[in-house]
């Protein structure tokens, strides 16, 4: 693809629900990376995929977070029993070619309102 | 810990005029690149400048340049000749050329052009 694809761009859950976001980075990125911006601040790091591999999920604030990249392209981030702190746009990144230290490309986002 | 501060929560600039924006970092990596970013209102991120830090000459792309002094670890950002189209958050970052490469961002610098 063009760029970094995120879907849904906007979502509105309920306090308790789970949420799946998914982000479709660069055709024939290696690796990917999930970043939080709450309003007002910047992108906070999450997680970080080389192909297939969960590499660094030290930036997960809590066992309610869970990401996958399955087949080492399309990237999943769940939230379960979203909360009302979890209100915030999530990005996906991913560098360029096959080196993971490459300029970042970021998505559009996905923003996340919890009522 | 990697740090980034932007000190500077907003900043205006006349058109056509000159504006710096400033950022420090702190980090313990020996091979690391800083960038800047520009986020406009809804929109994605989008990458404005990257200095390798071994690299002594300050990078410059266009209208925008840099002030790197690694010593110091402070890392500028001057756009020359500011157009309305400049207007945006401005967030600092840096990353790891090893590890995890992932970023970490300042707290962002909001830009207001003046016509």
């Amino acid at each position: 693809g063009a760029g970094v694809s995120q879907s849904p761009r906007y979502k509105v859950a309920k306090r308790g629900q789970d949420v799946a976001l998914r982000c479709d980075p660069i055709s024939g990125h290696v690796s990917l990376f999930w970043y939080q911006q709450a309003l007002g601040q910047g992108p906070e790091f999450l997680t970080y995929f080389q192909n297939e591999a969960q590499l660094d999920k030290s930036g997960l604030p809590s066992d309610r977070f869970f990401a996958e990249r399955p087949e080492g392209s399309v990237s999943t981030l769940k939230i379960q029993r979203t909360q009302q702190e979890d209100s915030a746009v999530y990005l996906c990144a991913s560098p360029g070619g096959q080196s993971s230290y490459n300029e970042q490309f970021f998505g559009p986002g996905t923003r996340l309102t919890v009522l | 810990a990697q740090t980034v501060t932007q000190s500077q929560p907003e900043m205006s600039v006349q058109e056509a005029e000159t504006v710096t924006l400033s950022c420090t970092y702190d980090t313990s990596e020996s091979d690391y690149y800083l960038f800047w970013y520009k986020q406009p209102p809804s929109r994605q991120m989008i990458l404005v400048i990257r200095q390798e830090a071994y690299k002594q000459q300050n990078a410059t792309e266009n209208r925008f340049s840099v002030n790197f002094q690694k010593a110091a670890k402070s890392f500028s950002l001057k756009i020359s000749d500011s157009q309305l189209g400049d207007a945006a958050m401005y967030f600092c970052a840096s990353g790891a050329r090893s590890g995890t490469y992932k970023y970490i961002f300042g707290t962002g610098t909001r830009l207001k052009v003046l016509a």
